[in-house]
């Protein structure tokens, strides 16, 4: 059973420019949310996708924006990048619809490391 | 708004010591409350969860968490540290199932032969 896998591992990009990260769910979860985790810090919640639709959004401007695909995969977009941005970029996936009980916890990929020059 | 504090950044112990991580969590409803773990560049592992019943909580790698509600606390022990423990820990708390998590900033965990 393949947990949550992400692409690219490692990423390089310059100031001003756009990225786009993608994720795929552990299989039979149905929700995607992306957290950014800067150096030394925790990670911080950006937003959340479900029947692909934005469900709940965190503190981050419009500059971050996502999708979520009927498979359920998901990307997140970041466009304009800032020195700031630099970061590891993290994907979790939890079960929320009416196929299964709930899950509480939500399970994470191994993240997207962007570094920003 | 919900917020952890995670009291330490840093922990050192010894081998075979106790390993004590203390989080204290702010919310309005009653929360869930987790504990993950990271190794160098790796994402999150949860550890434990708490949601409802009983409030002392075992995890995966011998770890425990009790939650106090009277002190708003769910810290993390384990009896005897083992190298391989030597990494990130993260308390987290959400208000329902599935919801966003909000992270405290992390206990870096050393473990000294």
């Amino acid at each position: 059973d393949a947990g949550v896998t992400q692409s690219p591992t490692h990423l390089i990009k310059t100031r001003g420019q756009q990225v786009t990260l993608r994720c795929s769910p552990k299989s039979g979860h149905d929700t995607v949310s992306w957290y950014q985790q800067a150096l030394g810090q925790g990670p911080q919640f950006i937003f959340q996708y479900y029947e692909e639709e934005e469900r709940q959004r965190g503190n981050f401007p419009d500059r971050f924006s996502g999708h979520q695909f009927p498979n359920y995969s998901s990307e997140l977009n970041v466009n304009a990048l800032l020195l700031g941005d630099s970061a590891l970029y993290l994907c979790a996936s939890s079960l929320d619809g009416p196929s299964g009980p709930k899950t509480y916890e939500q399970f994470f990929g191994p993240g997207t490391r962007l570094t920003v020059l | 708004a919900q917020s952890v504090t995670q009291l330490g950044s840093h922990v050192s112990v010894s081998e075979g010591a106790l390993v004590l991580l203390r989080c204290n969590y702010s919310s309005s409803v009653p929360p869930y409350l987790f504990w993950y773990v990271q190794y160098p560049n790796q994402g999150l592992q949860l550890l434990l969860k708490y949601t409802t019943g009983a409030t002392l909580v075992k995890g995966i790698n011998g770890f425990e968490a009790e939650f106090k509600k009277s002190e708003t606390s769910f810290h993390l022990t384990k009896p005897s540290a083992h190298m391989s423990d030597a990494a990130e820990y993260f308390c987290a708390v959400s208000k329902a199932a599935g919801n966003k998590l909000t992270f405290g900033g992390g206990t870096r965990v050393l473990v000294k032969p």
